[in-house]
């Protein structure tokens, strides 16, 4: 498998500020990661698909805008929630693809 | 468009066997993974079926049936620690993409 780190694990900022989650992939060559959302009690959302090297792709109805993600080489990718709101307050977790999908252990965001 | 249906909850005592069902209708198909998250944790892997059958690992073994779009995870021999949520998911094209199901939180009781 992949090992995954995510930090910080946990972050509170304030409102209309942004906060940047780096996820790492310790010991596999990561082409393509994933970003996803989680709500209380809910499921993991897809948020994007990070490809190195080029832009990340979207999906519908997320604001590429606001969540912006940087895949700059195979081990890191970053996600950076731009002028968050209460709203964004969420778990965030990213995945590497290897032969799986393996995760991170998620980073908890708290807008205040 | 795309949706897996598995239950909400599945309660059941330390020992027993507990079967976790999931449908899909989904526009692309190239396999069923099944993933547990402990509550705060990140998702782990259990299993992934590409074709038509049963996969055992230990205690888990997850089945699928293209035909009628379903799967299942199977957990034997129940222990506390397998409290948790389950979640089913399709993979969703050659880019690895998955798409996951509301997810099932499994109750062992002792």
């Amino acid at each position: 498998g992949a090992v995954v780190s995510q930090h910080p694990s946990r972050v509170i900022c304030k409102s209309g500020t942004s906060v940047k989650i780096e996820c790492r992939s310790l010991d596999f060559q990561a082409t393509t990661m994933f970003w996803y959302r989680q709500f209380p009690k809910q499921s993991l959302m897809l948020m994007a698909t990070s490809n190195e090297g080029s832009k990340a792709t979207y999906e519908q109805g997320v604001e590429k805008d606001k969540f912006l993600i940087n895949h700059a080489s195979l081990t890191l990718s970053t996600l950076t929630v731009t002028s968050a709101h209460p709203e964004d307050s969420s778990f965030y977790i990213c995945s590497v693809l290897a032969d799986e999908q393996y995760f991170g252990p998620g980073t908890r965001l708290t807008v205040t | 468009g795309q949706s897996l249906e598995q239950p909400s909850e599945v309660t059941a005592v330390e020992g027993a066997i507990v079967q976790i069902n999931c449908t899909y209708q989904t526009s692309g198909f190239y396999g069923l993974s099944w993933y547990q998250q402990h509550d705060g944790g990140a998702p782990t892997f259990l299993s992934y079926n590409a074709l038509d059958g049963l996969e055992e690992t230990g205690r888990f073994s997850s089945f699928l049936s293209r035909s009628d779009s379903y799967g299942y995870l199977l957990l034997q021999e129940l222990q506390m620690k397998d409290s948790a949520s389950y979640f089913c998911a399709v993979r969703d094209g050659r880019g690895g993409k998955l798409i996951f199901g509301q997810g099932t939180e499994l109750s062992v009781k002792p």
